[in-house]
Order: C-alpha cells, then structure tokens, then sequence
C-alpha cells in the first residue's frame, strides 16, 4: 500500500516555463512532507519541505503547495532552468517523534527541453 | 563539511553469499538511515540508528540488519542473498534531535550499487 503516490513517472517541461510536480498521500497523520531531488549516480538531494500548519513554502525559484483536504502537495519550479532535469522524489512523515520514519513516492522524472 | 560516504560504490555477488555495505555520516550528525531502492519503487525505508542504538525499522526480512558504531559510522548486513536484493541502497543521515528539521533534513549519499546473481 502506497501512502505516498507520484502518479506521473515522467514530466517534460520547456526551459524557462514553470515545472509543476504533484504528489498525494492517504495517511491523514503526515504532518512533514519534503522534496528531494535526485541526478544519476549521486543520492538524493534535500530540496524543500513544508510542515502541515503551513499551505505554502518558497525557497528562491522553488515553491511547495499543501492541500491537506485534498492530501496533495505539489512542487513548483519557475522558471525552469536545464540543471532542474532530475528525479524528484515526494516524502511524508508523522509526528515529530524520534519514531517517526519518512516515506518516500516513487519519483518523478523531470526533463527540461531547450 | 564533507558530505555522506558509502563504500563500496559497487558490489557484484551470488546468492546465498552475505554482504556489508558501510556509511560514514556528515561529522556531527549521529542519526544514519538506511534505504533500498529500486526500478519504481522508490525510496523503501530499512532501518534508522541513533546514538549507536536501532530507533526505527521498516518492514524488511530479518536477513537485513545494521549496527552503528561510536563515531557514528553505520554498516549494512544483508544475509543469504537473493536476486530480488539487486538494488542501489542509500545511506542518510540527519542530526537526528527532535524538531523537523533535524529529523527529517537528510543527507544522503550516493548509494551502493549491488547486483545479485
């Protein structure tokens, strides 16, 4: 059973338009969810990360969206530049307890065309 | 500060033999957590140490275990492999207190790359 779900395997985006990467979860206790981004051959890299109290956060040309009656987050990246073509991982976790284990989607490929 | 290290990069091995994959976390950071990954799968969670002692498991067969040392330096053992292990498994670790940031913020390294045959 997949808690974390990243429905598009693959997203093809112009450079310099906005990449949208969505995600849904089904567990309703995630209260922390997070990006990374991942290049061939290296591991994953910390990217951005929301709390549930929050329905938005930016970090410069990166913006996370949290729809919690919804259970979706998506990840926006304006503009899109040819370094942004990766795999971009979705995670949730529950509680701030030193029990709480993230759970990560299956990624998302992004390309980046010229 | 030098990032995650993990040794070997790549292992090659026959079923039924066993293997230790090693992880070495960013200095300071004493939580190290264990991933596998692969073709669509995504990220699988194995295991977490904290302060040299188990903090959390995922739901992986007793065949995989981990210890983590004093320094906080982490080894993976994975017993009596099968093909399905073929995997790249990854290493991350956090500072590891409590608060969000410094559970869940991790570092990662780049990952063993095992193949079973």
């Amino acid at each position: 059973d997949q808690q974390v779900k990243q429905n598009s395997p693959s997203l093809s985006v112009q450079e310099g338009r906005i990449s949208i990467l969505n995600c849904d979860y089904t567990n309703s206790m995630f209260d922390y969810f997070l990006w990374y981004k991942k290049y061939p051959a290296e591991g994953p890299t910390f990217l951005i990360s929301i709390s549930s109290i929050k329905d938005k956060n930016e970090d410069g040309r990166f913006t996370v969206f949290l729809n919690k009656s919804a259970k979706h987050l998506s990840l926006h990246i304006v503009p899109s530049q040819p370094g942004d073509s990766a795999v971009y991982f979705c995670a949730a976790s529950t509680g701030y307890s030193s029990a709480s284990k993230i759970i990560f989607g299956s990624g998302t490929r992004l390309s980046i065309r010229p | 500060k030098a990032g995650v290290t993990q040794t070997p990069r790549y292992l090659i091995k026959t079923r039924g033999q066993q293997v230790t994959l090693s992880c070495s976390p960013i200095s300071g950071h004493r939580s190290v957590s264990w991933y596998q990954q692969t073709p669509g799968q995504g990220l699988q969670f194995l295991f977490e140490y904290f302060s040299e002692t188990q903090r959390n498991k995922g739901n992986f067969p007793g065949r995989f275990s981990g210890r983590q040392f004093s320094n906080s330096r982490s080894e993976m053992n994975v017993s009596t492999l099968e093909l399905g292990d073929s995997a790249l498994y990854l290493c991350a670790s956090s500072l590891g207190d409590r608060g969000a940031r410094g559970l869940y913020e991790q570092y990662f390294g780049p990952g063993t790359r095992l193949t079973v045959t």
